[in-house]
């Protein structure tokens, strides 16, 4: 059964670094790769970067000065940090599996975390 | 980045009946779309892929078609359990991006 869970703090001083820890179960990390999306409450997701199967890495332009992603396969682990954070960092902040359909190198999220919800404040 | 627009934001309907959720991308996406299901309080969950695509377990009263920059997403006969928003999103071009979401709340 495939699964995964996010988990970190749930509040973070603006500023600050954001640091998640995403633990997948029921696949292996050197065969999918995993993307962490999040999502501002009541708007739509926002795809943040990739840790693909291979060990190498994509992020989303808008985040990458800030984002970085890393992988534990021993622990079966794939790690967000994100610095800087400001109030507009608020949401919930989901690691999914990525499946590639039939087409080669599209892929699409085929299973997401229960979500880690992060409240940047003071 | 591509720009994905829903429509429309929010839609009431009653059980049984049949809804439509359009979505718009700023270019042509050849078909790489997916839609995606999330249930309040829950994480979004794969409805369908390549456009037009079942995901495993997905009843067959949702459908999906479309082509180029414009794309739906069918229910047929709506039952209790569609309440949900839902949300299109591509994938051909990075970054993935995806709509701001259908809000489908029963009448």
């Amino acid at each position: 059964q495939v699964q995964l869970k996010e988990s970190g703090p749930g509040l973070v001083q603006p500023s600050e670094t954001l640091s998640l820890t995403c633990t997948v179960s029921g696949f292996s990390l050197t065969s999918y790769s995993v993307s962490w999306v999040r999502q501002p409450s009541g708007k739509g997701p926002e795809w943040m970067g990739r840790m693909w199967y291979d060990g190498d890495t994509a992020y989303n332009s808008a985040l990458k000065s800030r984002l970085s992603i890393s992988r534990d396969t021993s622990k079966n682990q794939v790690f967000l940090k994100m610095n800087s954070l400001q109030t507009d960092d608020t949401g919930t902040y989901y690691c999914t599996r990525d499946w590639e359909t039939g087409r080669p190198y599209y892929y699409v999220m085929d299973a997401w975390g229960q979500g880690a919800s992060v409240t940047v404040s003071s | 980045d591509i720009q994905m627009t829903q429509s429309p934001a929010s839609l009431s309907a009653s059980l049984g009946e049949t809804v439509t959720i359009e979505c718009r991308a700023s270019e042509d996406i050849y078909s790489n779309l997916a839609w995606y299901q999330q249930k309040p309080g829950n994480s979004p969950q794969l409805l369908i892929y390549d456009a037009n695509s079942l995901a495993d377990g997905v009843p067959s009263r949702f459908s999906g078609s479309g082509s180029g920059t414009q794309y739906s997403l069918k229910i047929n006969s709506l039952q209790s359990e569609d309440v949900a928003s839902y949300f299109c999103q591509q994938y051909n071009n990075y970054p993935p991006t995806f709509g701001a979401g259908t809000k489908l709340e029963l009448k």
